[in-house]
């Protein structure tokens, strides 16, 4: 079974402070993807990267970063967090190539920033 | 662009009753479409899929069929449990990036 885990499940950070979110999956997958999750708003992805050290803004890379140094861990990265970056963070890795193939989701990390 | 539509929750129902959760998109060409399950204290997992038009994609009870001329792709099951309870989300592929576009998601709750 493919297997996507994320550092944490709960985070509480305070505003300013620098925070990375760790994604790694064991199936060799070369897409991997950062969604944030809002009650009402369904998933939004704010950063993909289909290989490594390559990296695609998604629809809100405002205030994110990230970082894949190696082909089975995909880093998000708050510069400086803000309380309106308290959400759910889902992780999800996918092969390439084959347009319809699933994304395995990790358990998700909740982050509250105050 | 490229979006998807789902119907505003929750959905409250009994045990042994009918589901139907609509999802309608818009898109170019002619996209696969999904539908996710979000169980409590969990990520998503694929429930089904369909690829082309009239497909049907079916797993542990639920169904979707992909209608074209009615850019719908709707979850039904015929008979819901208490384990059914989460939060669905139909999604659509969007292009070959392996990018998914998801709707706002739908809580369904079943009461014994």
């Amino acid at each position: 079974d493919v297997k996507v885990t994320q550092s944490s499940r709960y985070l509480v950070k305070r505003t300013g402070e620098k925070v990375f979110l760790e994604c790694v999956q064991d199936m060799d997958h070369e897409n991997m993807f950062w969604y944030r999750q809002d009650p009402g708003l369904g998933l939004r992805l704010i950063y993909f990267s289909y290989d490594v050290k390559m990296k695609e803004k998604g629809d809100i890379p405002e205030g994110y970063s990230v970082s894949r140094e190696k082909k089975e861990r995909f880093s998000l990265i708050l510069e400086s967090a803000s309380t309106n970056q308290t959400s759910m963070y889902l992780c999800a890795s996918s092969p390439r190539g084959v347009p319809t193939d699933t994304q395995y989701f990790g358990p998700g990390t909740r982050l509250t920033v105050l | 662009g490229n979006s998807v539509t789902q119907m505003e929750g929750p959905v409250t129902l009994s045990e042994e009753a009918f589901l139907t959760i609509n999802c309608t998109y818009t898109a170019t060409g002619y996209p696969s479409l999904f539908w996710y399950v979000q169980y409590p204290g969990e990520g998503l997992q694929l429930l089904l899929k369909a690829t082309k038009a009239d497909d049907k994609g079916s797993n542990k009870g639920f169904e979707a069929t992909y209608r074209k001329e009615t850019t719908s792709f709707h979850l039904e099951k015929g008979s819901v449990q208490v384990s059914d309870s989460a939060v669905y989300f139909c999604a659509l592929h969007s292009g070959n990036t392996g990018k998914l576009i998801f709707g706002q998601g739908t809580t369904l709750q079943v009461k014994p």
